[in-house]
């Protein structure tokens, strides 16, 4: 049981828009602390997709948006593409734990 | 240019101690906020954050493993080791090292390949 919480599952069509939400609890997102965004492609290592809550590495595309309320953050991906479809992970500090913390992650299929 | 890879054994048996390398070029640990992590990803399931090693020498470890763990570092060498003693199957996974600047609540900019690790007698 993951301490971020994301669906297991989120599909699209090309070029559609599809979120993945991030929900936590009073002492990790909802303490203030930021949330990172990670993409893993099959059969390869995660890679970080938006950190800050809200900014993209450079090389990211804009198609990719990240924003962050109360206890929960949400992934945004417009114009979606066939090579978007891989797992996508949040990821922020816990104060009770004292540590790093993942979501479950969430299985993207562009249908 | 930042690159991290994992080495260690592919197969290990319950009970017995892993130990896994992590070497690194593009940065150095000596640097004020400069960290490495690692995180594993049993086959099918989700990232599990295990253990850090700050610039300072400080570690810190997952709650659910600590009296597993042990992380260090060798700066001249670029290197940082971590071992899990009591290895058990469930312990079967993929291994990654990743750098985190600014933590405890930084992001993992560059991550290895990953090691796979399986755990069977």
């Amino acid at each position: 049981q993951s301490v971020l919480t994301q669906p297991p599952s989120v599909s699209g069509a090309p070029g559609q828009r599809v979120t993945i939400s991030c929900t936590g609890s009073s002492s990790n997102i909802g303490a203030g602390f930021d949330v990172h965004w990670y993409q893993q492609l099959p059969g390869t290592a995660p890679k970080l997709l938006i950190y800050g809550n809200t900014n993209r590495p450079s090389g990211i595309p804009d198609r990719f948006s990240g924003s962050k309320s109360g206890t929960s953050a949400s992934l945004a991906i417009t114009g979606l593409q066939a090579e978007d479809e891989g797992d996508y992970y949040c990821q922020s500090y816990d104060s009770s734990l004292s540590g790093v913390v993942f979501g479950g992650g969430t299985k993207l299929t562009v249908l | 240019q930042v690159t991290l890879r994992e080495s260690g054994p592919a197969l290990v048996k319950p009970t017995q101690t892993l130990t896994l390398t992590c070497t690194f070029s593009g940065f150095s640990l000596s640097t004020s906020s400069m960290c490495v992590s690692w995180i594993r990803q049993p086959p099918g399931k989700a990232l599990e954050w295990l253990a850090r090693i700050d610039w300072d020498d400080d570690t810190y470890f997952s709650t659910f493993l600590e009296t597993r763990l042990t992380i260090s570092k060798d700066t001249s060498k670029n290197q940082v080791v971590l071992t899990m003693t009591n290895m058990d199957p469930v312990d079967t996974a993929t291994y990654y090292c990743a750098r985190m600047v600014t933590p405890p609540r930084g992001n993992f900019d560059y991550w290895g390949q990953g090691i796979l690790v399986t755990v069977s007698s």
